[in-house]
């Protein structure tokens, strides 16, 4: 089975920089996913880390560290439309792709 | 736009109706699911099909029946729902297999109200 925590809501303003954390335990990790779901809208893929490090794609960076169990989502430049809830996943070598997902974090970005 | 589809976008049906949820992936993939999304709670995996193959069914009570008649289309089959079924169904689809990001896309899923 799989725990997976990351805060409930944050806030930041428009132009800013935000981390949204997610800590998870795992018996075999295989790959963590961090999805953006809009409200009544259908989660879309952001990023995807399987090995230690930062992965950088645009304004959306995600980093992961297994020995910690431990990966963060970072948000720069941030704009209005980044109002979203962020959704961090984890998929275990046991599943062909399933994934057990965190509650999401709901991030409001004010002017 | 994911290229995956779901039907109707919204459902409110009574404890002793049947109806049925359908989704439709344009992306040539092989696995399919279906997710349960309530309010305050995490998506919750109800089912993995992968090559039409049911191959995860996450202890969902029996009144929920799914079928996945090819590896494009997945249908949820709802009889004598409850009030705390209510909630967002999302489909997903992944290419298939074990390897690689094999990341899901999801549909814009079927709002259901039970009353």
């Amino acid at each position: 089975g799989q725990n997976i925590d990351q805060p409930t809501e944050m806030t930041a303003t428009e132009g800013a920089i935000v981390q949204i954390n997610c800590t998870y335990q795992t018996s075999g990790f295989n790959g963590l996913f961090w999805y953006q779901q809009h409200a009544g809208e259908a989660p879309t893929f952001l990023s995807y880390n399987v090995l230690d490090g930062l992965e950088e794609k645009g304004r959306f960076s995600s980093f992961l560290s297994r020995s910690k169990g431990y990966s963060y989502l970072l948000l720069k430049e941030l704009q209005m439309k980044d109002s979203a809830s962020y959704l961090c996943a984890v998929r275990e070598n046991s599943g062909y792709s399933t994934l057990t997902f965190g509650k999401g974090t709901m991030l409001l970005v004010s002017p | 736009e994911t290229g995956v589809t779901q039907t109707p976008r919204h459902l409110v049906m009574g404890m002793t109706n049947k109806k049925s949820l359908k989704c439709e992936q344009h992306l040539g993939h092989n696995a399919m699911y279906w997710y349960k999304q309530s309010a305050k709670k995490p998506l919750e995996l109800m089912f993995v099909y992968n090559f039409k193959e049911q191959t995860e069914n996450n202890s969902v009570p029996i009144r929920f029946s799914p079928e996945c008649p090819n590896s494009s289309h997945l249908f949820l089959h709802l009889h004598t729902l409850q009030p705390e079924d209510s909630a967002l169904y999302l489909c997903a689809s992944t290419p298939g297999g074990l390897a690689g990001k094999n990341e899901q896309f999801f549909g814009p899923g079927t709002r259901l109200t039970v009353l």
